[in-house]
């Protein structure tokens, strides 16, 4: 069974520049999510898509962050203007009705 | 309170010892628990999953105490590539929104 798979594997930009992380959860998973997980720290939910629509993005900053997953497969997770304390790891995952999270090997962002 | 809590450690622990530590959560409603493993600079992998009272995976036992809400991940006869970030995730709503907490760091040592 493929993994989740992401792209880019490391990205640097200057702040105020965009960015834009790519993901493509394993076949058959309904969900998909995208996590934020600065060093030291534990995964934070940016994100939640139950098929192609969205089911938590509390703690996502709309101001600057955007996702979409057109068709409910592959997703995209946007950044405009990026700022220093955007720096972190990006993690996608996905999940089956029953199964439960499975990890890409996620995107190293570093600002500056 | 944070809705999920882990010790950071980290826990220094000898080859061939045993290492155990806790995880405790802030919903009482809670059903399913997991432990996830993750190495330095890699994503987190699931080691176990948590639904009753317990499970046990080899060297590896995870027990659920409801009464005073915590999880705990037991190691047995550590070995060196055990050493990694042990990450307790529980759900935090009655929507299942699974949160992570921060992670127990282990170091095994020969």
């Amino acid at each position: 069974e493929a993994g989740v798979a992401q792209s880019p594997r490391y990205k640097i930009i200057e702040k105020r520049q965009s960015v834009a992380f790519w993901c493509n959860p394993i076949s058959g998973h309904a969900t998909l999510y995208w996590y934020q997980q600065i060093l030291g720290q534990g995964p934070k939910l940016l994100i939640q898509f139950q098929n192609n629509g969205v089911v938590d993005d509390s703690q996502l900053p709309k101001d600057r962050f955007s996702a979409e997953r057109l068709k409910g497969v592959d997703s995209t997770l946007k950044i405009q203007p990026a700022k220093l304390e955007d720096s972190a790891v990006y993690l996608c995952a996905s999940s089956g009705e029953y199964s439960p999270l499975h990890f890409g090997n996620g995107t190293r962002l570093t600002v500056t | 309170r944070k809705e999920v809590e882990q010790d950071p450690g980290p826990f220094n622990v000898p080859e061939g010892a045993t290492v155990a530590f806790n995880c405790t959560y802030s919903n009482s409603a809670s059903q399913s628990f997991f432990w996830y493993r993750q190495d330095c600079r890699k994503e987190p992998k699931l080691l176990m999953s948590v639904y009753s009272s317990g499970n046990e995976d080899g060297r590896f036992t995870a027990q659920l105490n409801r009464a005073s809400q915590y999880i705990s991940l037991l190691i047995r006869d550590s070995k060196l590539s055990d050493s990694a970030t042990y990450l307790c995730v529980a759900p935090t709503d009655s929507w299942g929104k699974l949160q992570f907490g921060a992670g127990t760091q282990v170091v095994v040592t020969p």
